[in-house]
């Protein structure tokens, strides 16, 4: 079945302490991206990447890494979390970007730092 | 800076009612309209509009677009239970890329009551 797969689904931390959310697609999609979604402000980006290696900041990167090592995976790295940073994260992928074809949606990561 | 405005942010109504939601949008390089359902997980695809006054429609959703006043509205009919939901709206900016750029309004929160 093509999906986005994220993991974990649901995470509690400490402020501080470094943690990776991974994102997966089986579908050979070239663009991948994360989003965060918080209350009254819908979604926003936080980074993309276009191919493997080639990654970019999306409009919210601060405290945020991401790597493009393979094609298919597209970790988010919080390497000192803070409590806002606790949001809804969401990894998407398209093959060859949002312009020319649609967007799949994994099922999110609740985070919450305290 | 793309901007993207859905009103009403919330919307609570009765089974077999009829909804409209809005979004306004600025961008730069307009290309196209999406709107999204989510509930609970994953956006998924409801619409992609990208010419002016062609209606869209899926059962008992319609859409449509207006590309002079820079606005689209979601029409539910007959409204059910199972479309509570968020109602996410978002555009692609075309820009200088080849991949685009997909920038969500904050969502509208539709409640249908029994």
């Amino acid at each position: 079945e093509a999906q986005v797969t994220q993991n974990p689904r649901y995470l509690i931390t400490v402020t501080g302490k470094k943690l990776t959310v991974t994102c997966s697609q089986n579908m050979n999609h070239e663009y991948m991206s994360w989003y965060r979604q918080d209350p009254g402000l819908g979604l926003r980006q936080i980074y993309y990447s276009m191919n493997v290696e080639v990654t970019d900041k999306g409009d919210v990167p601060e405290g945020y890494k991401v790597s493009r090592k393979e094609k298919r995976n597209f970790p988010l790295i919080l390497e000192s979390p803070s409590p806002n940073q606790t949001s809804l994260y969401f990894c998407a992928s398209s093959l060859f970007g949002p312009l020319n074809s649609p967007l799949h949606f994994g099922n999110g990561t609740r985070l919450t730092v305290t | 800076e793309d901007k993207v405005v859905q009103s009403p942010l919330s919307l609570v109504v009765h089974e077999g009612d009829t909804v409209t939601l809005n979004c306004s949008y600025e961008v730069t390089n307009f290309r196209s309209l999406l709107w999204y359902k989510q509930e609970k997980k994953a956006p998924t695809f409801l619409f992609m509009l990208t010419s002016s006054g062609i209606e869209k429609k899926s059962g008992r959703l319609s859409s449509i677009l207006d590309k002079k006043e820079l606005f689209s509205i979601l029409n539910i009919t007959a409204t059910q239970t199972g479309d509570s939901a968020v109602y996410l709206c978002a555009v692609i900016d075309a820009g200088g890329t080849s991949y685009g750029k997909l920038t969500f309004g904050q969502g509208t929160i539709l409640t249908v009551h029994p």
